[in-house]
């Protein structure tokens, strides 16, 4: 039972445009979301986060959108950059829990 | 990801040899996270450690794996009689508190079984 969703598996994106990756998840007691960044070979570096009190928090060219009652998340980049390839990863904890629940991850290629 | 160290970055062991991957997590951090990477999926958690002691294991399979984190030392994840099927990437990850909020990954073993 997948409980973090990312159903798009990759999207292209011109440079200078905004870039929309969307996480979807099943259980309402996650409270905590974040998104990591992944490059081939390398570990997930975190990028932004959102608690679920919030709806939105920005945090220079990212902005992460939450939307509880659609139990939607996404993530948004503004301006695109073709450093901004690599492919994205959703995850939610549990109540403040002991582990991170992650998406199957949507590949971003930004074109120049 | 700057500080949590794995090693080694690659791996290959013939069916039913023993891998051992390392994890030092980065300094002052007492958190310590394994995760599994399969083929085209996500990561799955496996086991969340505090120095000398698992706090959960709920994603470690039951049989070949353990893990540990001792006083001093990396964290140490054991997968015995390896089978092809455990040919993923592993990542470690660590954290200063409990909690998870912004946990922060080494670059990960690349397990090939063969």
């Amino acid at each position: 039972d997948q409980q973090v969703k990312q159903n798009s598996p990759s999207l292209s994106v011109q440079e200078g445009r905004i870039s929309i990756l969307n996480c979807d998840y099943t259980n309402s007691m996650f409270d905590y979301f974040l998104w990591y960044k992944k490059y081939p070979a390398e570990g997930p570096t975190f990028l932004i986060s959102i608690s679920s009190i919030k709806d939105k928090n920005e945090d220079g060219r990212f902005t992460v959108f939450l939307n509880k009652s659609a139990k939607h998340l996404s993530l948004h980049i503004v301006p695109s950059q073709p450093g901004d390839s690599a492919v994205y990863f959703c995850a939610a904890r549990l109540n403040a829990g002991n582990m991170l629940t992650f998406g199957g991850g949507t590949r971003l290629m930004v074109k120049p | 990801n700057a500080g949590v160290m794995q090693n080694p970055r690659h791996l290959v062991r013939r069916r039913g040899q023993e891998a051992r991957l390392r994890c030092s997590p980065m300094k002052g951090h007492s958190h310590v996270y394994w995760y599994r990477q399969l083929p085209e999926e996500g990561l799955k958690f496996m086991v969340y450690l505090q120095k000398e002691n698992i706090i959960d294991e709920s994603g470690m399979p039951k049989e070949r794996f353990s893990a540990e984190f001792p006083k001093e030392g990396p964290s140490i994840l054991r997968i015995q009689q390896v089978v092809r099927g455990d040919s993923a990437a592993y990542f470690c990850a660590s954290s200063p508190v409990r909690g998870n909020t912004e946990a922060f990954f080494g670059q990960g073993t690349r397990l090939t079984v063969v």
